[in-house]
Protein backbone atom coordinates (compact mmCIF):
# COMPACT_ATOMS: atom_id res chain seq x y z
CA UNK A 1 0.00 0.00 0.00
CA UNK A 2 1.01 3.53 -0.51
CA UNK A 3 -0.05 6.34 2.05
CA UNK A 4 0.31 9.37 4.09
CA UNK A 5 -0.80 9.43 7.45
CA UNK A 6 -1.29 12.66 9.46
CA UNK A 7 -2.97 11.46 13.00
CA UNK A 8 -3.18 14.69 14.41
CA UNK A 9 -5.95 16.39 12.87
CA UNK A 10 -6.09 19.27 15.16
CA UNK A 11 -2.94 21.04 16.59
CA UNK A 12 -3.55 23.89 19.57
CA UNK A 13 -0.83 25.76 20.87
CA UNK A 14 -0.14 29.49 22.35
CA UNK A 15 2.48 31.46 20.58
CA UNK A 16 6.11 31.23 20.59
CA UNK A 17 5.46 27.41 21.65
CA UNK A 18 7.03 24.98 20.03
CA UNK A 19 4.99 22.41 17.86
CA UNK A 20 5.34 19.21 15.90
CA UNK A 21 3.75 17.94 13.12
CA UNK A 22 3.80 14.49 12.48
CA UNK A 23 3.80 12.52 9.18
CA UNK A 24 4.34 8.72 8.36
CA UNK A 25 4.13 6.85 5.52
CA UNK A 26 4.19 3.87 3.64
CA UNK A 27 5.10 2.98 0.00
CA UNK A 28 6.45 0.18 -1.84
CA UNK A 29 8.78 2.58 -4.17
CA UNK A 30 12.51 2.35 -2.72
CA UNK A 31 13.01 5.92 -4.95
CA UNK A 32 10.35 8.58 -3.60
CA UNK A 33 10.04 11.85 -2.52
CA UNK A 34 8.34 13.61 0.62
CA UNK A 35 6.58 17.09 0.33
CA UNK A 36 4.88 19.23 3.07
CA UNK A 37 2.50 21.98 1.90
CA UNK A 38 0.83 24.76 3.84
CA UNK A 39 -3.28 25.91 3.78
CA UNK A 40 -3.58 29.19 5.45
CA UNK A 41 -7.21 30.36 6.13
CA UNK A 42 -6.96 32.12 2.28
CA UNK A 43 -7.31 28.49 0.94
CA UNK A 44 -3.85 28.35 -1.73
CA UNK A 45 -1.81 25.63 -1.18
CA UNK A 46 1.78 26.62 -0.52
CA UNK A 47 4.51 24.11 -1.30
CA UNK A 48 7.19 24.43 1.74
CA UNK A 49 9.48 22.02 1.66
CA UNK A 50 10.75 18.16 -0.61
CA UNK A 51 13.10 15.44 0.57
CA UNK A 52 14.32 12.46 -1.37
CA UNK A 53 14.94 8.92 -0.14
CA UNK A 54 18.27 9.20 0.11
CA UNK A 55 18.60 11.98 2.38
CA UNK A 56 18.32 11.81 5.33
CA UNK A 57 19.81 15.06 6.73
CA UNK A 58 17.49 17.67 8.70
CA UNK A 59 16.88 20.63 7.16
CA UNK A 60 16.39 23.50 8.95
CA UNK A 61 14.54 26.85 7.25
CA UNK A 62 14.38 29.91 9.62
CA UNK A 63 11.43 28.63 12.06
CA UNK A 64 10.70 25.76 10.20
CA UNK A 65 12.65 22.12 10.42
CA UNK A 66 12.07 19.07 8.98
CA UNK A 67 13.24 15.39 10.39
CA UNK A 68 13.22 12.51 8.08
CA UNK A 69 13.73 9.28 9.11
CA UNK A 70 13.54 6.19 6.90
CA UNK A 71 14.02 3.33 9.36
CA UNK A 72 10.15 4.81 10.90
CA UNK A 73 9.08 6.24 7.83
CA UNK A 74 7.94 8.93 9.23
CA UNK A 75 9.06 12.75 8.08
CA UNK A 76 8.07 15.55 10.70
CA UNK A 77 7.63 19.21 10.83
CA UNK A 78 8.51 21.32 13.55
CA UNK A 79 7.93 24.94 13.81
CA UNK A 80 9.85 26.62 16.18
CA UNK A 81 8.49 29.95 18.84
CA UNK A 82 5.10 29.46 16.57
CA UNK A 83 3.73 32.65 15.47
CA UNK A 84 -0.19 33.25 14.49
CA UNK A 85 0.75 33.20 10.81
CA UNK A 86 1.50 29.73 11.06
CA UNK A 87 -2.12 28.80 11.50
CA UNK A 88 -2.87 27.07 8.97
CA UNK A 89 -3.64 23.25 7.43
CA UNK A 90 -0.35 21.65 6.69
CA UNK A 91 -0.13 18.51 4.08
CA UNK A 92 2.58 15.84 3.55
CA UNK A 93 2.39 14.26 0.21
CA UNK A 94 4.35 11.42 -1.20
CA UNK A 95 5.11 10.81 -4.27
CA UNK A 96 4.24 7.20 -5.67
CA UNK A 97 4.67 4.97 -8.70
CA UNK A 98 1.69 3.76 -9.83
CA UNK A 99 0.82 0.45 -11.50
CA UNK A 100 0.51 1.92 -15.51
CA UNK A 101 4.54 2.95 -15.21
CA UNK A 102 3.55 6.98 -14.17
CA UNK A 103 3.19 8.45 -10.73
CA UNK A 104 1.55 10.10 -8.59
CA UNK A 105 0.92 12.51 -5.50
CA UNK A 106 -0.79 10.81 -2.68
CA UNK A 107 -1.72 13.46 0.65
CA UNK A 108 -2.28 13.20 3.96
CA UNK A 109 -5.56 14.41 5.67
CA UNK A 110 -3.91 17.33 7.11
CA UNK A 111 -3.01 18.64 10.51
CA UNK A 112 -4.89 21.70 11.31
CA UNK A 113 -2.32 24.44 13.27
CA UNK A 114 -4.21 27.09 15.51
CA UNK A 115 -1.39 29.62 17.56
CA UNK A 116 -3.01 31.39 19.39
CA UNK A 117 -2.04 34.69 20.25
CA UNK B 1 3.56 33.43 -15.50
CA UNK B 2 -0.26 33.10 -14.44
CA UNK B 3 0.75 30.09 -13.05
CA UNK B 4 -2.29 27.74 -12.75
CA UNK B 5 -5.33 29.36 -13.36
CA UNK B 6 -8.77 27.97 -12.65
CA UNK B 7 -12.24 28.95 -13.54
CA UNK B 8 -14.87 29.45 -12.09
CA UNK B 9 -13.92 30.66 -8.31
CA UNK B 10 -17.37 29.68 -6.64
CA UNK B 11 -20.28 27.32 -8.50
CA UNK B 12 -23.72 26.23 -7.69
CA UNK B 13 -25.36 23.54 -9.58
CA UNK B 14 -28.50 21.48 -9.45
CA UNK B 15 -28.36 17.84 -8.80
CA UNK B 16 -28.01 15.91 -12.62
CA UNK B 17 -26.37 19.27 -14.03
CA UNK B 18 -23.64 18.45 -16.03
CA UNK B 19 -20.81 21.46 -15.86
CA UNK B 20 -16.91 21.88 -16.89
CA UNK B 21 -14.21 23.47 -14.32
CA UNK B 22 -11.16 24.61 -16.75
CA UNK B 23 -7.86 24.93 -15.50
CA UNK B 24 -4.90 25.67 -17.60
CA UNK B 25 -1.62 26.40 -16.63
CA UNK B 26 1.54 28.62 -18.65
CA UNK B 27 4.77 27.06 -17.13
CA UNK B 28 5.19 24.49 -19.96
CA UNK B 29 4.03 21.51 -17.34
CA UNK B 30 3.51 18.62 -18.90
CA UNK B 31 1.94 16.96 -15.48
CA UNK B 32 -1.31 17.89 -14.80
CA UNK B 33 -3.87 16.69 -11.86
CA UNK B 34 -7.45 17.53 -10.00
CA UNK B 35 -8.04 16.43 -6.36
CA UNK B 36 -11.07 17.28 -4.26
CA UNK B 37 -10.80 18.71 -0.79
CA UNK B 38 -13.61 17.54 1.62
CA UNK B 39 -13.23 18.02 5.57
CA UNK B 40 -11.39 15.66 7.17
CA UNK B 41 -10.33 13.97 3.93
CA UNK B 42 -7.46 15.92 2.69
CA UNK B 43 -6.49 16.20 -0.65
CA UNK B 44 -7.88 13.58 -2.86
CA UNK B 45 -7.09 12.37 -6.36
CA UNK B 46 -9.40 12.34 -8.71
CA UNK B 47 -7.24 11.99 -12.26
CA UNK B 48 -4.62 12.95 -13.40
CA UNK B 49 -2.27 13.26 -16.90
CA UNK B 50 1.24 12.81 -17.72
CA UNK B 51 1.01 14.89 -21.19
CA UNK B 52 -0.88 15.46 -23.76
CA UNK B 53 -3.10 12.61 -24.86
CA UNK B 54 -2.51 10.66 -21.68
CA UNK B 55 -4.49 10.33 -18.63
CA UNK B 56 -5.18 8.76 -15.75
CA UNK B 57 -7.73 7.80 -12.94
CA UNK B 58 -7.12 8.44 -9.43
CA UNK B 59 -8.57 7.66 -6.23
CA UNK B 60 -12.18 9.02 -6.65
CA UNK B 61 -12.84 9.03 -10.26
CA UNK B 62 -16.23 8.11 -10.65
CA UNK B 63 -18.49 10.74 -11.81
CA UNK B 64 -15.68 12.94 -13.48
CA UNK B 65 -14.24 12.85 -16.85
CA UNK B 66 -10.93 14.09 -18.43
CA UNK B 67 -9.14 14.67 -21.26
CA UNK B 68 -5.74 16.50 -22.48
CA UNK B 69 -5.99 17.55 -26.01
CA UNK B 70 -3.11 20.88 -25.27
CA UNK B 71 -0.05 20.56 -22.85
CA UNK B 72 -1.93 24.08 -21.31
CA UNK B 73 -5.14 23.01 -20.65
CA UNK B 74 -6.72 20.25 -18.40
CA UNK B 75 -10.62 20.47 -18.18
CA UNK B 76 -12.70 18.31 -15.55
CA UNK B 77 -16.26 17.40 -16.54
CA UNK B 78 -18.65 16.35 -14.37
CA UNK B 79 -21.43 14.56 -15.81
CA UNK B 80 -24.78 14.51 -14.07
CA UNK B 81 -23.56 16.59 -10.67
CA UNK B 82 -24.69 14.51 -7.30
CA UNK B 83 -24.56 16.74 -4.00
CA UNK B 84 -21.74 14.10 -3.41
CA UNK B 85 -19.72 16.39 -5.21
CA UNK B 86 -19.97 19.51 -2.99
CA UNK B 87 -16.28 20.12 -2.50
CA UNK B 88 -13.34 22.01 -2.99
CA UNK B 89 -11.30 21.48 -6.34
CA UNK B 90 -8.08 22.31 -6.78
CA UNK B 91 -6.04 21.56 -10.28
CA UNK B 92 -2.02 21.21 -10.03
CA UNK B 93 0.38 21.03 -12.24
CA UNK B 94 4.18 20.47 -12.34
CA UNK B 95 7.20 19.42 -14.11
CA UNK B 96 6.80 16.17 -16.46
CA UNK B 97 8.41 12.47 -15.82
CA UNK B 98 10.91 12.05 -14.48
CA UNK B 99 11.50 15.46 -12.88
CA UNK B 100 8.08 15.50 -11.79
CA UNK B 101 9.06 12.85 -9.16
CA UNK B 102 11.06 14.97 -7.26
CA UNK B 103 9.19 18.47 -8.35
CA UNK B 104 6.87 20.03 -5.93
CA UNK B 105 2.89 20.78 -7.14
CA UNK B 106 1.67 24.05 -8.25
CA UNK B 107 -1.74 24.56 -7.15
CA UNK B 108 -4.52 26.70 -8.74
CA UNK B 109 -6.79 28.91 -6.45
CA UNK B 110 -9.68 26.35 -6.57
CA UNK B 111 -12.88 26.03 -7.43
CA UNK B 112 -16.00 25.92 -4.69
CA UNK B 113 -18.72 23.64 -5.82
CA UNK B 114 -22.16 23.41 -4.33
CA UNK B 115 -24.61 20.70 -5.43
CA UNK B 116 -27.90 20.98 -4.45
Amino acid sequence: AQKVTQAQTEISVVEKEDVTLDCVYETRDTTYYLFWYKQPPSGELVFLIRRNSFDEQNEISGRYSWNFQKSTSSFNFTITASQVVDSAVYFCALSASTTSGTYKYIFGTGTRLKVLA
Amino acid sequence: NAGVTQTPKFQVLKTGQSMTLQCAQDMNHEYMSWYRQDPGMGLRLIHYSVGAGITDQGEVPNGYNVSRSTTEDFPLRLLSAAPSQTSVYFCASSYGFPEAVYNEQFFGPGTRLTVL
